[in-house]
């Protein structure tokens, strides 16, 4: 059993620039959330996705937007990144009626942007 | 709003020895989920243990036990017999039940180190 796995493991990016994170849920898993963890600090929630829609969102811009597919993958998108998004991005995975106690994270995906 | 509170950035033990780690919150709400998470170097977070707010006995996992104290807001983490494999960074979470809210709350993370 596949746990909760997310693509690439590593990117580097030009500010400006644009980029896409992927995550695939743990099986059996329909509830997926992001978080952002910079270096020293703890993950903070960005958003949570539910049957294809944003559920929940932290207090992220704009420019952070998301989607969930209906196999429950999901992407994470953020647009004219800047220096402050080089971060750690973790996906965990849930099923909706365990989420408030259990969940999966992901090996998350370091973003540099340069 | 709520906040969570981890105020050691580092702890070190002796191997077979036994360390607690801190850590406060603060909430008004009175139904909600405490844990702690354990993220060593390869990143990926592992839930260590889990206390339900309206269980009054302290949560244990063989080495790992917490004490929760809901009036005064703490939930410290205890390991005993520590490993070298306990080595990571340790991150206190918090999840409200009653305020229809799904994110986790995390602190600031402590790094423990295993010295042989």
């Amino acid at each position: 059993d596949a746990g909760v796995t997310q693509s690439p493991t590593h990117l580097i990016k030009t500010r400006g620039q644009q980029v896409t994170l992927r995550c695939s849920p743990k099986s059996g898993h329909d509830t997926v959330s992001w978080y952002q963890q910079a270096l020293g600090q703890g993950p903070q929630f960005i958003f949570q996705y539910y049957e294809e829609e944003e559920r929940q969102r932290g207090n992220f811009p704009d420019r952070f937007s998301g989607h969930q597919f209906p196999n429950y993958s999901s992407e994470l998108n953020v647009n004219a990144l800047w220096l402050g998004d080089s971060a750690l991005y973790l996906c965990a995975s849930s099923r909706l009626d365990r989420g408030p106690y259990e969940q999966y994270f992901g090996p998350g995906t370091r973003l540099t942007v340069t | 709003a709520q906040t969570v509170t981890q105020s050691q950035p580092e702890m070190s033990v002796q191997e077979a020895e036994t360390v607690t780690l801190s850590c406060t919150y603060d909430t008004s709400e009175s139904d909600y989920y405490l844990f702690w998470y354990k993220q060593p170097p390869s990143r990926q977070m592992i839930l260590v243990i889990r206390q339900e707010a309206y269980k009054q006995q302290n949560a244990t996992e063989n080495r790992f036990s917490v004490n929760f104290q809901k009036a005064a807001k703490s939930f410290s983490l205890k390991i005993s017999d520590s490993q070298l494999g306990d080595a990571a960074m340790y991150f206190c979470a918090y999840r409200d039940l009653t305020s229809g809210t799904y994110k986790y709350i995390f602190g600031t993370g402590t790094r423990l180190k295993v010295l042989a």
